[in-house]
Parts: structure tokens; C-alpha cells; sequence
């Protein structure tokens, strides 16, 4: 059964610290998006990769975080430093564009972060 | 820019009931269209989408949706809810293609009641 796969699924921190959450896509799909998830703004798209190059990152804060894809089967989202307003669920999603694509998303079940 | 509203923050309907989640959305062109559902501490998992064709849509779980394209919209119904279709519901757009990424709407959260 293809899932996307997160890590860490809780994780806590203090101020200050680095966060990294890791995400390993659904075999075969070549469109990776992170998510963040708050009660105030919903669903906010951070940044998204087509065949592990970045596409869009306009949503995410550039000081301090940070999206890569070191290869086709690892996404990593990172926070340095990490701010308790970065408080939130963080989301994979892949999908599979193109002539066999269907637009649909299939999402990780999210890395929980709390800055205290 | 497009955008996707879902005017209702909170729905409360008895078991059995039945159930219309409403969506409306903003694009320059007909958009696909999706509706997903997130159960507590979950991720979110589709329901239906709708790229073309027949304007009314079935999805897994008894639910449907009709796309409306004179109303912008894309509402959710399913005929008799059951206690475990509480959770949050997200309609989301994107752009007619594939491969985009999804603009969500801020979700409608569902409580059924004995």
C-alpha cells in the first residue's frame, strides 16, 4: 500500500533549535509539496519540487527555513532557528503530473512541531 | 488569484441527516476540484475530484459533488451521515493540469450527533 511517509510524527523543541522533518514520497511520484497546518491560516503551501527541483517556495519564511530534496525518495524541510510562531503540523504531499497524472495529492500524515 | 471558500467553519447534523458542505471558489478557468477529509491526527485523504465531464461526482465513503460552474461552486452531499464521518473537511483547487499544487480552502469541521 503507497504511502508518504513522514519523520518525526511529534516532535519538540525550544527556541532557538534546528528542526528537520524528513519525508519519503510515494515511489514514482516527482511532485513533492510541503504544508503547514494552523489553526489561524489552514493549509498554507510552503514550497513544492518537480523532479527534486524546487518550483515554488514563495511561501516559506527564507531566513530560516529551508526545503531540499537530496534525491528522489527524501524531502527535508528545516528550521534554524526555530520560532514558537513556527508551531504547527507540516504536511508532505506527492502527485505524479502529466498524461498519467490526476492532479490528486496523497499527504503524509504530518510531522507535529511545538516550539516551546 | 484563485481561491476557495467554504463558508461554514462548524456543522452539526444528527446520525442519519443528511449533509451538504459547501465550496465556492475563484479562478479565471474551470480548475480542478477536489474535496478531502482529515480524520483527528491524520493526514488528509481524497474523497473526489473533478477535472470534467458529468458535473455531479461520487467518491468514496457515500459521498458526491456537484460542480456548479454558473455558481463557482463544488459542494459536498452525502445522502445519511454516519458517527464516524466527524472530521475536517478541505475543498481544495487546482490549476487544469496536473502536477500544481492545490489551493485549500480553511475546511469545514463536522460534528454528528446520536
Amino acid at each position: 500500500d503507497a504511502r508518504v511517509t513522514q519523520t518525526p510524527r511529534d516532535k519538540v523543541t525550544e527556541m532557538g533549535q534546528e528542526v528537520t522533518m524528513r519525508c519519503q514520497p510515494i515511489l514514482g511520484h516527482n511532485t513533492v509539496f510541503w504544508y503547514r497546518q494552523t489553526m489561524m491560516q489552514g493549509l498554507e503551501l510552503l514550497a513544492y519540487f518537480r523532479n527534486r527541483a524546487p518550483l515554488d517556495d514563495s511561501g516559506m519564511p527564507k531566513d530560516r527555513f529551508s526545503a531540499e530534496m537530496p534525491d528522489a525518495t527524501l524531502a527535508t524541510l528545516k528550521i534554524q532557528p526555530s520560532e514558537p510562531r513556527d508551531s504547527a503540523v507540516y504536511f508532505c504531499a506527492s502527485g505524479l503530473p502529466g498524461t498519467s497524472g490526476t492532479g490528486e495529492l496523497f499527504f503524509g500524515e504530518g510531522s507535529r512541531l511545538t516550539v516551546l | 488569484a484563485q481561491s476557495v471558500t467554504q463558508p461554514d467553519i462548524h456543522i452539526t447534523v444528527s446520525e442519519g441527516a443528511s449533509l451538504e458542505l459547501r465550496c465556492n471558489y475563484s479562478y479565471g478557468a474551470t480548475p480542478y476540484l477536489f474535496w478531502y477529509v482529515q480524520s483527528p491526527g491524520q493526514g488528509l485523504q481524497l474523497l473526489l475530484k473533478y477535472f470534467s465531464g458529468d458535473t455531479l461526482v461520487q467518491g468514496i465513503k457515500g459521498f458526491e459533488a456537484e460542480f456548479k460552474r454558473s455558481q463557482s461552486s463544488f459542494n459536498l452531499r452525502k445522502p445519511s451521515v454516519h458517527w464516524s464521518d466527524a472530521a475536517e473537511y478541505f475543498c481544495a483547487v487546482g490549476p487544469p493540469h496536473s502536477g500544481y499544487a492545490l489551493n485549500f480552502g480553511k475546511g469545514t469541521s463536522l460534528l454528528v450527533t446520536p
